[in-house]
């Protein structure tokens, strides 16, 4: 059975930084790409950024609104993908998703999700 | 960056009815769209991916259609458990979303 397990939130303050983590269970994680969407209280889903398998260079893309500040890399010896959050702002306020996806160069269609993490920017 | 529009973004419906929701792209984006769906307190659920192929296990009342710039997810006879609210996505871009209540 396919699983992803999102941990790392939590509460913490503007300027300072924080690392989700996504473990994966169930599937070959090497095998594919990895999205990170959030979704702020009460508003829709967003797009925050991407990583390719390594087999497609394990290159990354962002979302404008986190270029720069935000990182994500993975470890596949131990299926887990990461999401490196700096200079946190409050609007970074979020339930943070990591799922599996679908296609291989664009970050397309995601089929597996984790439950989320809350992340709380917040002095 | 291509900006996606649902519409309606909120509908009323009874058991029974059919219900359509449309995405609309700003660009043409041939057939890479899905739909998810979401209900409160959890993560989304992938329906329909390449615009129209079903996701395994998702019941086949669930239908999409379209290519270019405009989208849609149909449902054919709603149940219970579809009150939720629906998100297209095209790569780096979801819509605002659509929430389908009970009439």
């Amino acid at each position: 059975e396919v699983q992803l397990v999102e941990s790392g939130g939590g509460l913490v303050q503007p300027g300072r930084s924080l690392r989700l983590s996504c473990t994966a269970s169930g599937f070959t994680f090497g095998d594919y790409a990895m999205t990170w969407v959030r979704q702020a209280p009460g508003k829709g889903l967003e797009w925050v950024g991407f990583i390719r398998s390594k087999a497609y260079g394990g290159t990354t893309e962002y979302a404008a609104s986190v270029k720069g500040r935000f990182t994500i890399s993975r470890d596949d010896s131990k299926s887990i993908a990461y999401l490196q959050m700096n200079s946190l702002k409050t609007e970074d306020t979020a339930m943070y998703y990591c799922s599996r996806v679908l296609t291989v160069v664009t970050p397309g269609a995601s089929d597996y999700w984790g439950q989320g993490t809350l992340v709380t920017v917040s002095s | 960056a291509i900006q996606l529009t649902q519409s309606p973004s909120s509908l009323s419906a009874s058991v029974g009815d059919r219900v359509t929701i449309t995405c609309r792209a700003s660009q043409g984006i041939s057939s890479a769209l899905a739909w998810y769906q979401q209900k409160p307190g959890k993560a989304p659920k992938l329906l329909i991916y390449d615009a129209s192929s079903l996701e395994s296990g998702v019941p086949s009342r669930f239908s999409g259609s379209g290519s270019g710039t405009d989208f849609t997810l149909t449902i054919s006879s709603l149940q219970p458990e579809d009150f939720a609210t629906y998100y297209c996505q095209q790569t780096y871009t979801f819509g605002q979303g659509t929430k389908l209540e009970i009439k």
